[in-house]
């Protein structure tokens, strides 16, 4: 059973456009969320986080919006740039059970066009 | 300063042999984590070591996987009569300590058995 979903697989747009990149979760408990960003042959790293107690968090062009109603979280990346292109990685952590463990979806491959 | 390590890169194995993985935390990071990325799927948790308390192994899909630590710095995953599912991406990840969100993960292992 998937907690943490990233229903798309992919996504493809242009430079200086916005990318939007979903997550959907199931678990009420999660009570913290994080994006990572992951480049091939690389390990993910840290982007973006958010707590539950927020609906949006912003860093440069990366903004991250939680609506806890719709257990659902975006991230947006406003202007998309080339060197944007990778797999991101919506994480999920559960604030009922044990604090250390990140729930992870499956990832969506961006791909920004110059 | 250096980021987490890991070793090998690539590793080739026979059916039924046994592999040993390495890993190497950032300096001063009390807490470790294993995780397995299967081709196509997000990242599935495997065992937390955190200091010297008893590491959470709820993850670990089999009594074939182990690992241990040493201290506070390196750990080693060992699979035991390698099976043809466990090919996956095996990646590392360390942070301050329990109540940190943040995991900086290495580039990972990518276990192939033929």
């Amino acid at each position: 059973d998937q907690q943490v979903k990233q229903n798309s697989p992919s996504l493809s747009v242009q430079e200086g456009r916005i990318s939007i990149l979903n997550c959907d979760y199931t678990n009420s408990m999660f009570d913290y969320f994080l994006w990572y960003k992951k480049y091939p042959a690389e390990g993910p790293t840290f982007l973006i986080s958010i707590s539950s107690i927020k609906d949006k968090n912003e860093d440069g062009r990366f903004t991250v919006f939680l609506n806890k109603s719709a257990k659902h979280l975006s991230l947006h990346i406003v202007p998309s740039q080339p060197g944007d292109s990778a797999v991101y990685f919506c994480a999920a952590r559960d604030g009922g059970g044990s604090n250390y463990k990140l729930t992870f979806g499956k990832g969506t491959l961006l791909t920004v066009n110059p | 300063g250096a980021g987490v390590s890991q070793s090998p890169s690539n590793k080739v194995t026979e059916k039924g042999k046994d592999v040993e993985l390495r890993c190497d935390p950032i300096s001063g990071h009390t807490a470790l984590y294993w995780y397995r990325q299967r081709l196509g799927q997000g990242l599935e948790f495997l065992i937390y070591f955190q200091g010297n308390s008893a590491p959470d192994k709820s993850g670990l899909p089999s009594d074939r996987f182990s690992a241990e630590r040493t201290g506070e710095s390196v750990s080693t995953l060992t699979i035991q009569r390698t099976q043809q599912e466990d090919s996956a991406v095996y990646l590392c990840a360390s942070s301050l300590g329990r109540a940190s969100y943040e995991q900086y993960f290495g580039p990972g292992t990518r276990l192939t058995v033929t």
